[in-house]
């Protein structure tokens, strides 16, 4: 079964800190990846998409290594309106080509 | 731009009651149309997607279904809800390109 697969946390972090978490997935054929947030009691957004050089919107970059099948978030100067659950997204295997993780629980603490 | 609308934002049901719970999409057409569920603490569940009218693609069987009657008007269904039933429901939408998808507000629905 193709999966994605993600520590669930949580991350507890204090503010201004620098936080990173892996995504892993076990399809090699996967071409397309994002990493989507999710506040509680809410629809996840899009938060971006990840390429193979690398994207960075801000205090946001993610990483794709496909050797070792991974996408990483790395969120810098953190505050306390980041924190929520992040979830990641390989396209390319399950119904549809989506397969979602199960999500990282991120704190981030005063 | 494009835009998706879902609702009821919640719900309260009472086992063995119907349901309908609908989506429309603005500002695209021929979209991708997908149902999720998100149970409580848990990860998100494809239930059914669509790739053109008429067109419903199942991933879970159970007591749900789906419809897809015009090019950008999703539906989700049941004669007889089950207190299982309960859960985050989320449409989204997405391209026929490699594009992420796009969710709904989602409806909170509570089986009684």
């Amino acid at each position: 079964r193709k999966e994605v697969e993600q520590d669930p946390g949580p991350f507890n972090v204090p503010e201004g800190a620098t936080v990173a978490f892996n995504c892993t997935y076990s399809n090699s054929a996967s071409q397309s990846f994002f990493w989507y947030r999710q506040d509680c009691r809410k629809e996840p957004k899009l938060l971006m998409s990840v390429y193979s050089s690398g994207n960075e919107d801000g205090r946001f970059t993610a990483q794709l290594n496909r050797a070792s099948q991974y996408i990483s978030l790395l969120i810098r100067d953190s505050k306390l309106s980041d924190s929520a659950t992040y979830l990641c997204v390989a396209k390319g295997g399950g119904a549809d080509g989506l397969t979602f993780g199960k999500g990282t629980h991120l704190i981030i603490q005063p | 731009s494009q835009t998706i609308h879902q609702w009821p934002a919640t719900l309260v049901q009472p086992v063995g009651s119907p349901l309908s719970l609908e989506c429309t999409v603005e500002g695209t057409s021929n979209p991708n149309l997908y149902w999720y569920r998100q149970a409580a603490g848990r990860g998100l569940q494809l239930l059914f997607y669509s790739v053109g009218i008429g067109q419903i693609s199942s991933e879970v069987p159970q007591n749900l279904s789906a419809s897809r009657p015009q090019d950008r008007q999703f539906i989700l269904s049941s004669k007889k809800l089950l207190l299982s039933d309960s859960g985050f429901y989320l449409c989204a939408w997405r391209d026929r390109r490699n594009s992420p998808l796009h969710f709904g507000n989602g409806t909170r629905l509570t089986v009684t």
